[in-house]
This record gives structure tokens, C-alpha cells and sequence, in this order.
């Protein structure tokens, strides 16, 4: 089974719905992140937290909103879809250098989302 | 300008050359890089990790840090069809403990 395991793995949708991707992770890591991948643009941070009760923007935050209902369970939604949200997204996680951790991030297999 | 800047390619070459993939940053403060490899309908996983100037090999693999010039190489000895995925360079300043991603390089091995 994976460790870091996004739902779901591809979404259709329409222009003004909401949507919401999933991800929960076994690492036992207390940081948690969401990026979205275009190409030609690589990764950008959407959001991360690094504790239950700790959210932060990342680069690219308009249009999102996330929530961390546990340490294991990392969610972003999209509150009214638009088509130039269409794109694939990753959910990460690392383990705090205070817990031994190198800033090395852990990857989901990603979920990839198209708006119509 | 994106704080840290790869070509994205495509990059095509034969098996068995030797593949140098490149990235330049432009924030003095960051003081670790990685190289991340992403197969096909994958996530990204770490390949390379170095904290400071100058070179780490590990097998056919050798990445290489230049702070004075701010740029950051990865290169492949003997490619092979599977070194073919995107490779995306990264760097990130250790307190933060967040990545700045360069767009990637999608990298092709000719038979």
C-alpha cells in the first residue's frame, strides 16, 4: 500500500462545482503540503501545514482552501471550480527537522482534475 | 522570475550517453538541493540530495552545487531507456523546510 494515498485519482467536473481531493498518509510525518503540477511550470505550493492546527499559503492559494482533520489526513478543496484549475495535484509530506527529518518531501501518485 | 529556473526541455539522447540536466536559483538563502526523478503518471521521489557546494555521486549519478554561480547540475553516466521520466531540480532553505521546484526536464533514452 502506498504512504501517501490521494483521492481521487482523476476528476471530471464542471465550471462552478466543488470539489474536494483527499489525502491521508501512514508515514507518521507531521508536515503536510499540496502542490499543483502544469507543464512548462513545474510544482507550485498551494497550501501546507505543519501541525494539526497549523495552516499556511503557499504561492498559489487563491482559489483554495484546505483542512487538516488529522495528523494523517491533509484535504484541499476547490469551493467553485474554473477550467484554468485543471491540472494534476500532489499531496506531500515530510517529517520536521526536529523529528529527524531532512526536508525531503514524500510524494502521493497525484490526482489529476479537469474542469470544464 | 521563478526563484529557481530549469529548461524543461524535451531532452532526447541515445543509451549509453552522458546526460547533464541544469538549474539555476537566484535566492542566496537556500542552502540544500535535491533532484527529484517523476516517472509517467508517478510521483516525484528523491534521487539526489546535497547540502553544500561541490559534487555527491551515488552510482551512475553525480549532482553538483556551484553556490558562488548559483547553479545546480545532475548528471547521468551510461544512460539507460529507464533514466527516461522528468527530472526536477529543487532547493529549499533548511529552517523553512519548504521546496522551490524548477519546472522540470522530460528526458528521453533511445534505444
Amino acid at each position: 500500500d502506498a504512504d501517501v494515498t490521494q483521492t481521487p485519482r482523476n476528476r471530471i467536473t464542471k465550471t462552478g462545482k466543488r470539489i474536494m481531493l483527499e489525502c491521508s498518509q501512514t508515514k507518521g510525518h507531521d508536515r503536510m503540503y499540496w502542490y499543483r503540477q502544469d507543464p512548462g511550470l513545474g510544482l507550485r505550493l498551494i497550501y501546507y501545514s505543519f501541525d494539526v492546527k497549523d495552516i499556511n499559503k503557499g504561492e498559489i492559494s487563491d482559489g483554495y482552501s484546505v483542512s487538516r482533520q488529522a495528523q494523517a489526513k491533509f484535504s484541499l478543496s476547490l469551493e467553485s471550480a474554473i477550467p484554468n484549475q485543471t491540472a494534476l495535484y500532489f499531496c506531500a509530506t515530510s517529517r520536521s527537522l526536529g523529528l529527524g527529518g531532512t526536508g525531503e518531501l514524500f510524494f502521493g501518485e497525484g490526482s489529476r482534475l479537469t474542469v470544464l | 522570475q521563478k526563484e529557481v529556473e530549469q529548461d524543461p526541455g524535451p531532452l532526447s539522447v541515445p543509451e549509453g550517453a552522458i546526460v547533464s540536466l541544469n538549474c539555476t536559483y537566484s535566492n542566496s538563502a537556500f542552502q540544500y538541493f535535491m533532484w527529484y526523478r517523476q516517472y509517467s503518471r508517478k510521483g516525484p521521489e528523491l534521487l539526489m540530495y546535497t547540502y553544500s557546494s561541490g559534487n555527491k555521486e551515488d552510482g551512475r549519478f553525480t549532482a553538483q552545487v556551484d553556490k558562488s554561480s548559483k547553479y545546480i547540475s545532475l548528471f547521468i553516466r551510461d544512460s539507460q531507456p529507464s533514466d527516461s521520466a522528468t527530472y526536477l531540480c529543487a532547493s529549499g532553505i533548511q529552517g523553512a523546510q519548504k521546496l522551490v521546484f524548477g519546472q522540470g526536464t522530460r528526458l528521453t533514452i533511445n534505444p
